[in-house]
């Protein structure tokens, strides 16, 4: 069964704090890991990572993906009271060998809280 | 803990014809359910909340004739796109709110239309 492990669960920080969230993964098949900002409604995509050891960056966000360690990491520097969210991770798997579809598996997330 | 369930994972249907997609919750009640749609480029956009009981609540621009959507328990929602067309292909996933923070996530089905 694919899983996906985020921690930590929850995280206070102050404003101007850096965070890295941390998610684990076994899925058999992988294919690509997404990270999800998650406010109100619908989680809003951040990053799709495929390759191991490539960092995508946007902003004060970065993101890398160790194939190796089956994990990938989300760095927030500079914190803002505008990224307090649930930050979610899902890995992409094809959910049959040659199937015409994928599955997604997502993890609890991690509520990062910032404090000014 | 907190598994959801979301069925099928991928179908092929006919233009014209209607599919149900069942979303449940296996080991907690979910009073709230959500339904999203994932566009090409991974993001998410919710369709509708589903409440147990009562009439779900639509987003702008979801046709809730087309998109019916059913919360007959608290663990059981299901969504029902009616008169399928090509352009109704698309990955859709529910998720479930156990009242605290967090959301737990189906595996999504993929629908089809030809």
């Amino acid at each position: 069964e694919d899983k996906v492990v985020q921690s930590p669960l929850s995280l206070v920080v102050h404003e101007g704090d850096t965070v890295t969230l941390n998610c684990s993964y076994e899925v058999t098949n992988f294919r690509s890991l997404l990270w999800y900002k998650q406010e109100k409604k619908a989680p809003t995509f951040l990053f799709m990572l495929t390759s191991s050891g490539i960092e995508k960056k946007s902003g004060r966000l970065s993101s890398i993906l160790d194939k190796k360690e089956l994990s990938s990491i989300l760095n927030i520097t500079a914190t803002q009271t505008g990224d307090s969210a649930i930050y979610l991770c899902a890995v992409v798997g094809p959910r049959y060998s040659g199937a015409g579809s994928y599955q997604l598996t997502f993890g609890k997330g991690t509520k990062l809280s910032v404090i000014p | 803990g907190a598994v959801v369930s979301q069925h099928p994972s991928w179908v092929i249907c006919k233009s014209g014809t209607s599919v149900k997609i069942e979303c449940r919750s296996l080991d907690f009640q979910a009073t709230t359910m959500f339904w999203y749609r994932q566009f090409p480029k991974k993001s998410l956009m919710l369709m509708a909340t589903s409440n147990e009981g009562s009439k779900a609540t639509y987003e702008q621009g979801v046709e809730k004739d087309k998109f019916l959507i059913n919360h007959a328990s608290l663990t059981l929602s299901t969504l029902t796109v009616t008169s399928a067309h090509p352009e109704d292909s698309s990955f859709y996933i529910c998720s479930a709110s156990q009242g605290y923070y967090g959301y737990t996530f189906g595996s999504g089905t993929r629908l089809t239309v030809v």
